[in-house]
């Protein structure tokens, strides 16, 4: 079945740095999402990519939706400890009636 | 505006006990509904979706099984739970998939 690499696995970084995840497939995606999950709660969408070579921001956040349709990544800007959580990407196939998730990225910060 | 329900919150069983997980869902109609598992706090498992009342597709088996009695309704059970059942299940709706999913707030089980 389809699956989603999604790296890195953990992050540990200062308060203030910039940080880049990202997500790659063999399959091809129509929708690229992003997810945060903070603990103990849901997930909780952070951006929603449709178009291959969208960028798309949201506050400090910035995803791209890859122009071969296969990959995305997503960027924070001057991180602050209320990044910390698990960052999750999600691809949508055409027809599909359901997502495939990345296996997700720990982001910690350092005060 | 639509919104999500899941409980309890949390829940303790013991082995051999039964299970009921309930969601349900306000302000759509005909949402396409899931249930994930994450353990350890990584990666959400699908465990079961439905696109329409009695419809369920299940992804992985288990000791589980799911039920969908009302449109906006979607149980999670068991008969005899497993220690391996410990988890975090969580609950989604989409409609047909489409601008993704919005998830429940979870149930965290551990099974003793």
């Amino acid at each position: 079945g389809q699956q989603l690499n999604q790296s890195p696995q953990s992050m540990f970084i200062q308060e203030g740095e910039d940080v880049s995840m990202n997500c790659t497939s063999s399959s091809i995606f129509n929708t690229w999402l992003w997810y945060k999950q903070d603990p103990g709660e849901g997930p909780v969408l952070l951006i929603a990519l449709y178009k291959a070579g969208e960028l798309t921001s949201n506050g400090r956040l910035t995803a791209q939706f890859g122009i071969t349709r296969k990959d995305s990544f997503l960027n924070i800007s001057a991180s602050i400890p209320s990044d910390v959580g698990i960052y999750f990407c999600a691809g949508l196939i055409q027809g599909a009636q359901k997502l495939v998730f990345g296996q997700g990225t720990r982001l910690t910060i350092n005060p | 505006s639509q919104t999500i329900h899941q409980w309890p919150a949390t829940l303790v069983q013991p082995v051999g006990s039964p299970l009921s997980l309930e969601c349900t869902v306000e302000g759509t109609s005909n949402p396409n509904l899931y249930w994930y598992r994450q353990a350890a706090g990584r990666g959400l498992q699908l465990l079961f979706y439905s696109v329409g009342i009695g419809q369920i597709s299940s992804e992985v088996p288990q000791n589980l099984s799911a039920s969908r009695p009302q449109d906006r309704q979607f149980i999670l059970s068991s008969k005899k739970l497993l220690l391996s059942d410990s988890g975090f299940y969580l609950c989604a709706w989409s409609v047909r998939g489409i601008d993704g999913y919005t998830f429940g707030s979870g149930t965290r089980l551990t099974v003793v």
